[in-house]
């Protein structure tokens, strides 16, 4: 089992719909969440971390759910620039990450 | 603000012939430094990391191998590349406080 899955996708949506990404993590000992976009064939950015009591970041909102070990990315009003690969992340600790194999999201016109 | 800067951006090598990939970071002390691999359509792999100069973790047995000579410098080396050694090579700084890591614009390696 992988430590950090979330569905591959891909996600085609339309212009100003709102998606939602999902992602479970195995290692309960994890303290450290985070999501990153990564554009095609461009490196990984920071997006946003994730804290327990959930956080906004404009359109984006990322909630974590530790009894379930789940976290959500959710995307308001999208644009077309927010075509990317969404990769969910996880820190187990000793300051590493593990990523998942990302979500890849297409915003049509 | 801290800037990470990686060289080549492409590399072609034929199998067998060495590799040595930089990264370097600026606007940071003692920073924890890694270096990922991603295959194509494929997730980021963790190679090494390095809490400081001349300590270095492995993750994957491989014909990789890393070094840290300066504070702020990374590289990665390999006598004779195989193959399989292709990808998009990416190295990271991280926030020892925050946890949060940032990459570097990365290496894509095609071994012929």
């Amino acid at each position: 089992r992988k430590e950090v899955e979330q569905d591959p996708g891909p996600f085609n949506v339309p212009e100003g719909a709102t998606v939602a990404f999902n992602c479970t993590y195995s290692n309960s000992a994890s303290q450290s969440f985070f999501w990153y976009r990564q554009d095609c064939r461009k490196e990984p950015k920071l997006l946003m971390s994730v804290y327990s009591s959930g956080n906004e970041d404009g359109r984006f909102t990322a909630q974590l759910n530790r009894a379930s070990q789940y976290i959500s990315l959710l995307i308001r009003d999208s644009k077309l620039s927010d075509s990317a690969t969404y990769l969910c992340v996880a820190s187990p600790g000793a300051q590493k990450l593990v990523f998942g194999q990302g979500t890849r999201l297409t915003i049509n016109p | 603000s801290q800037t990470i800067h990686q060289w080549p951006a492409t590399l072609v090598q034929p199998v067998g012939s060495p590799l040595s990939l930089e990264c370097t970071v600026e606007g940071t002390s003692n920073p924890n430094l890694y270096w990922y691999r991603q295959a194509a359509g494929r997730g980021l792999q963790l190679l090494f990391y390095s809490v400081g100069i001349g300590q270095i973790s492995s993750e994957v047995p491989q014909n990789l191998s890393a070094s840290r000579p300066q504070d702020r410098q990374f590289i990665l080396s390999s006598k004779k590349l195989l193959l399989s050694d292709s990808g998009f090579y990416l190295c990271a700084w991280g926030n020892a406080l925050l946890g949060e890591q940032y990459f570097g614009p990365g290496t894509r390696l095609t071994v012929t």
